[in-house]
């Protein structure tokens, strides 16, 4: 069975701060990586995506993704109040259907 | 502004009654995906279409979900009957279906069975 595995959280940081959180996945053969934004209450909203190896940076995101290791990670810097949410990491489910596996999500919540 | 719509936001219903919940997916995407989440189980997916046709259906519980696509511009989701363990959000979601491509979620359908 294909798998995402997150760390639940709570992951605490101050302001200003740099919050990293990770993401694993179990299927070499996947291509498409995403990071879902879901506040409380509210539905996922796609905030990054990455589909090579390396850094790719949007604004105070910047989402890595290493293959060798499938190992995928968000990193947000200078963490604002408002980016307390909870953090789900997605990857295609192979083949090309177009669907995704999706962790459990990551919890963040920056502190002012 | 395109976006994804689900109707009903909140449903509340007894256990035994029928639900039916409706997606209208983004104008052009041909890929449109049925998601419940829980706390415990997280974002799980239930169905999903492609030009309308079902691709996959293995997360739903076939005895008493029906997912279908009337056509290009509605997706339903039917419970019948419904239970109260079927309490959870729904979500819908579109996509162009491609490997790479990504996924825009609707609000959500909050469904409540007592």
């Amino acid at each position: 069975q294909k798998e995402v595995e997150q760390n639940s959280g709570p992951l605490s940081v101050p302001e200003g701060a740099i919050a990293s959180l990770n993401c694993t996945y179990s299927d070499r053969g996947s291509q498409s990586f995403f990071w879902y934004r879901q506040y409380s209450g509210k539905s996922p909203e796609l905030i990054m995506s990455i589909y090579s190896n390396g850094d790719k940076e949007d604004g105070r995101f910047t989402a890595q993704l290493n293959k060798a290791s499938q190992y995928v990670s968000l990193l947000i810097r200078d963490s604002q109040p408002s980016d307390s949410a909870t953090y789900l990491c997605a990857v295609n489910g192979g083949g090309s259907q177009g669907n995704l596996i999706f962790g459990k999500g990551t919890k963040l919540s920056v502190k002012p | 502004d395109a976006r994804v719509t689900q109707t009903p936001r909140h449903k509340v219903t007894e256990m035994g009654q029928e639900v039916t919940m409706r997606c209208q997916p983004i104008l052009g995407h041909n890929t449109v995906f049925w998601y419940r989440q829980t706390m415990m189980q997280g974002l799980e997916l239930l169905a999903y279409f492609r030009n309308r046709a079902p691709l996959d259906d293995s997360g739903m519980p076939k005895d008493r979900f029906s997912a279908e696509m009337p056509d290009a511009t509605l997706a339903t989701l039917k419970i019948q009957p419904s239970e109260p363990r079927d309490s959870a959000v729904y979500f819908c979601a579109s996509g162009l279906g491609y490997r790479g491509d990504e996924q825009y979620f609707g609000p959500g359908t909050r469904l409540t069975v007592t």
